[in-house]
């Protein structure tokens, strides 16, 4: 079945550098999602990209989906306290058309 | 207001005892799923349903059941819980392919 792999598990981030967590998916994927979790919150839903190579802004966010669509992207610059929490992504199977989501990424902020 | 409600949001139990989590969507959404979050294993889907009376397995569906009587509801039933099953569980509904709501999630530990 479909395997949606996340990395880094962990991003330790001095307030106001820049990271990027990556998302690959084992199978081609019709569109990808992007799902961010306060600590103690359930996740919420940021973005979609459905298009080979779409880039999309959010503010300080920045997210990729691959030529491929078998990967994807999320660049966050100048990172903030607000910014902690932990960051999925979730892929839609071509084949099936089930969500699958990453293990995610949780950031944490040195102020 | 559109939402996802789930209850208990907190629940302690004994292994066996047989008990269920409800759910409840007003978006008129088709998708409904349930999740189990874990550390390190990111979100992991129990089951999921595209309508009324139609459900399917997910990654984990071991020792959980659902229903799908009415398209607001899909309750989460363990007859049996055992201790492997103490996690952090969420409920989401979606359109088809779209993006997915979450509830505020429910805390069982099964001792």
């Amino acid at each position: 079945g479909q395997q949606v792999m996340q990395i880094p598990q962990y991003q330790h981030v001095q307030e106001g550098e820049d990271f990027t967590t990556y998302c690959n998916s084992s199978t081609t994927l019709s569109n990808i999602q992007w799902y961010k979790q306060r600590p103690g919150g359930h996740p919420v839903f940021l973005i979609q990209l459905v298009k080979s190579g779409e880039v999309k802004k959010q503010k300080r966010l920045t997210f990729q989906f691959g030529e491929a669509k078998k990967n994807s992207s999320l660049h966050i610059t100048a990172t903030q306290t607000t910014d902690v929490g932990t960051y999925f992504c979730a892929g839609v199977s071509s084949n099936d058309y089930k969500l699958s989501f990453g293990a995610g990424t949780t950031v944490t902020v040195r102020a | 207001e559109a939402q996802v409600t789930q209850n208990p949001r907190y629940l302690i139990t004994v292994t066996g005892k047989k008990l269920t989590v409800t759910c409840s969507q007003n978006m008129n959404h088709e998708y409904m799923s349930w999740y189990r979050q874990d550390p390190g294993l990111g979100l992991r889907q129990i089951y999921y349903s595209m309508n009324v009376e139609v459900t399917d397995k997910g990654d984990v569906p071991e020792g959980y059941k659902v229903s799908r009587k009415e398209k607001r509801n899909f309750p989460l039933i363990l007859e049996s819980p055992s201790p492997n099953q103490t996690s952090l569980y969420f409920c989401a509904s979606s359109l088809p392919q779209g993006e997915e709501f979450f509830g505020p999630g429910t805390r069982l530990t099964v001792l």
